[in-house]
């Protein structure tokens, strides 16, 4: 089945830009979904189809994807912006068809 | 208001069962392709099982396979979940989203706050 990777974390401060990579074989066919999830709560979609924003997220949140590796941006970091991202495609030939990356802790220093 | 509430989970001893619910308002539960998707303590997302809008095709993942099944009523506007044969590895917490289709892509738009599953003796 189709693998995502992503790495355990990163570190920014306040301000600065955070970039999450997310890799896969080809991933820039496919599209791209990233949800950020807060301690004790269920994920939310910042990022859907590479790089569009769902109504409500701020135009800090940005992807992009090519190649073997698409990247969730988050420009101007917030300490409220501290959490943990996961990237997630759909195979459409696969039966298990939604995949979710291993996930990344960012952490606002 | 647009939302899931999920219910049903607990601690169960392994090779018992549980029936998790979601309930579903807001918006025309029987448009919409549903999943289960779960989350182990300090773990990551794993996706379980999915349903279409007529619950005529459902997929499981192979961890899940055979022990659990996904039903749904869109009278009630509701998510079933009945698992059988637990496991202490099927302990996490459960979520419920909502699957949003677009043309060569689907993702989760609307996610349930969740219910923990605990198997333990």
């Amino acid at each position: 089945s189709y693998v995502l990777t992503q790495p355990p974390s990163v570190s920014v401060a306040p301000g600065q830009t955070a970039r999450i990579t997310c890799g896969g074989n080809n991933i820039g066919s496919k599209s791209v979904h990233w949800y950020q999830q807060k301690p004790g709560q269920a994920p939310v979609l910042v990022v859907y189809d590479d790089s569009d924003r769902p109504s409500g997220i701020p135009e800090r949140f940005s992807g992009s994807n090519s190649g073997n590796t698409a990247t969730l941006t988050i420009s101007r970091v917030e300490a409220g912006d501290e959490a943990d991202y996961y990237c997630q495609v759909w195979d459409s030939s696969s039966d298990h068809p939604y995949v979710f990356g291993t996930g990344t802790k960012v952490t606002v220093l | 208001q647009v939302q899931l509430v999920e219910s049903g989970g607990g601690l169960v001893k392994p090779g018992g069962s549980l029936r998790l619910s979601c309930a579903a308002s807001g918006f025309t539960f029987s448009d919409y392709y549903m999943s289960w998707i779960r989350q182990a303590p300090g773990k990551g997302l794993e996706w379980v099982s999915y349903i279409s809008s007529s619950g005529s095709t459902i997929y499981y993942a192979d961890s899940v396979k055979g022990r659990f099944t996904i039903s749904r009523d869109n009278a009630k506007n509701s998510l079933y979940l009945q698992m059988n044969s637990l496991r202490a590895e099927d302990t996490a917490v459960y979520y419920c989203a909502r699957v949003w289709q677009l043309a060569r892509t689907e993702y989760f738009d609307l996610w349930g706050r969740g219910t923990l599953v605990t198997v333990s003796s």
